[in-house]
């Protein structure tokens, strides 16, 4: 398996609290990912990152924001949660975009009550 | 234009035959076309992948059949058994961009 670590993988919090979500590769990959995965609508990429403090914004980018302020470590913050933001978060990486093949991480399961 | 659509949303199969999955797009400038596997609690994980420039890709026990003119491309998988059960998606990417669409997924189940 690609090594990828997301942390946490569970977390339960209340809504307007702030939320880091951590991805950590050992890859050395340039490219990362965040995803998110609701029932009906497959993976949405959320933002992605094609370098150190290189970032840009995928289809469903609103209230979230991210850093990556080292090669292995992508965080994605959500400033103030929403009960629309419970999903699944899934990190993916890959060593170049165009078409390389994306590995992903096992996912973190985020409920905002 | 940036969807790909995915179908059927579910799919139950008897063990030794054949499952299908269609996905279909609208933007003719998406030139990679990959399938990932999901199973329950884990990410997605590359089955397999096809470029436009060849009509059918096997590995396996896994094929991608791909149609340009139709815009549409499948995924075959052959003898299917019950450790084939997983979630399917199909997704799509154009040239020079670093963004996967996916589709809705197929959710394969295979009884013995």
């Amino acid at each position: 398996d690609a090594g990828i670590t997301q942390s946490p993988r569970h977390k339960v919090t209340e809504t307007g609290t702030p939320v880091t979500l951590r991805c950590h590769q050992t890859e050395n990959h340039r490219y990362m990912y965040w995803y998110r995965q609701d029932p009906g609508h497959g993976l949405r990429l959320i933002h992605y990152s094609y370098g150190v403090k290189d970032t840009d914004k995928g289809e469903v980018s609103d209230g979230y924001s991210v850093s990556r302020s080292k090669t292995e470590d992508f965080l994605l913050t959500l400033e103030s949660a929403t009960s629309s933001q419970t999903s699944v978060y899934f990190c993916a990486i890959s060593p170049s975009g165009d078409g390389q093949p994306q590995h992903f991480g096992d996912g973190t399961r985020l409920s905002i009550l | 234009q940036q969807q790909v659509k995915q179908s059927p949303q579910s799919l139950i199969v008897q063990k030794g035959g054949i499952s299908i999955i269609n996905c279909a797009y609208e933007n003719t400038a998406f030139d990679y076309f990959p399938w990932y596997q999901q199973f329950p609690g884990k990410g997605p994980a590359l089955l397999i992948a096809i470029r436009p420039d060849v009509s059918e890709k096997k590995e396996g026990r896994f094929t991608i059949s791909f149609n340009k003119s139709a815009k549409q491309f499948s995924l075959h998988i052959m003898d299917s058994q019950p450790g084939d059960s997983a979630t399917y998606f199909c997704a799509a990417s154009m040239r020079n961009t670093d963004k996967l669409i996916f589709g809705t997924g197929t959710r394969l189940q295979v009884f013995p």
